[in-house]
């Protein structure tokens, strides 16, 4: 078993829905970050939390350190927001998800 | 510009050549990782450390070695290359919790 489970793997969603993706991880961490990697490949860190929520923009991420698991939100979705959205914990070392790969259609 | 300067940005290799993969970052970050990510595969660790002389092995170590000699230049080196560790390669670092992470441009590797 994976120590850091994403889901959905794949979400195609129509532009302006409201998304969500889940990361639930099973190992003790000091932090959780939410990234982005573009088709081009770069990637690109979105978010840093070890409780509660934070928001920029248009995406809101929360984590619950007791039930160990964390939710991406992207409001008023857009096709520029297409992208694998990764969940990586750390306690030394960086561990990831497998990705969730976003596709938003106008 | 602050940040994490990976080199090269491409490399073609024969079967058995060597090389290193360079990583440096200007932002005195102590954890520093690579990662290899296979077309449609998420990123898995290859290495890590967490300070200058402290470097650990990830889930795929084999094949590769590191060196942490400081703070800023965490260097990767390939030896005897194989087709199998034809990969993107990315280059990351941390530190504390006060920021997040951030990555190196990556190096697309093939071994012919």
């Amino acid at each position: 078993k994976n120590e850091v489970e994403q889901s959905p793997q794949n979400l195609t969603a129509q532009e302006g829905e409201f998304i969500t993706i889940n990361c639930s991880y099973s190992v003790g961490i000091s932090a959780l970050h939410w990234l982005q990697q573009h088709p081009g490949g770069g990637i690109v860190s979105l978010f840093m939390l070890s409780s509660g929520k934070k928001k920029h923009g248009r995406l809101i991420a929360t984590i619950n350190i007791q039930e160990k698991h964390s939710s991406l939100h992207i409001t008023a979705s857009h096709p520029r927001d297409s992208a694998v959205y990764i969940c990586a914990v750390r306690d030394q070392k960086l561990v990831f998800g497998q990705g969730t790969r976003l596709t938003i259609n106008p | 510009n602050a940040g994490v300067t990976q080199t090269p940005k491409f490399r073609i290799l024969k079967i058995g050549q060597s090389m290193t993969l360079q990583c440096a970052q200007d932002m005195n970050h102590n954890y520093m990782y690579w990662y290899r990510q296979d077309p449609g595969m998420g990123l898995k660790l290859i290495y890590y450390s967490v300070g200058a002389g402290i470097t650990d092995k990830g889930e795929v170590p084999n094949g590769y070695n590191v060196s942490r000699s400081t703070t800023e230049d965490f260097p990767l080196r390939l030896e005897l290359a194989a087709p199998s560790q034809t990969s993107v390669y990315f280059c990351a670092s941390t530190i504390g919790n006060a920021v997040g992470a951030f990555f190196g441009q990556g190096t697309r590797l093939t071994v012919v």
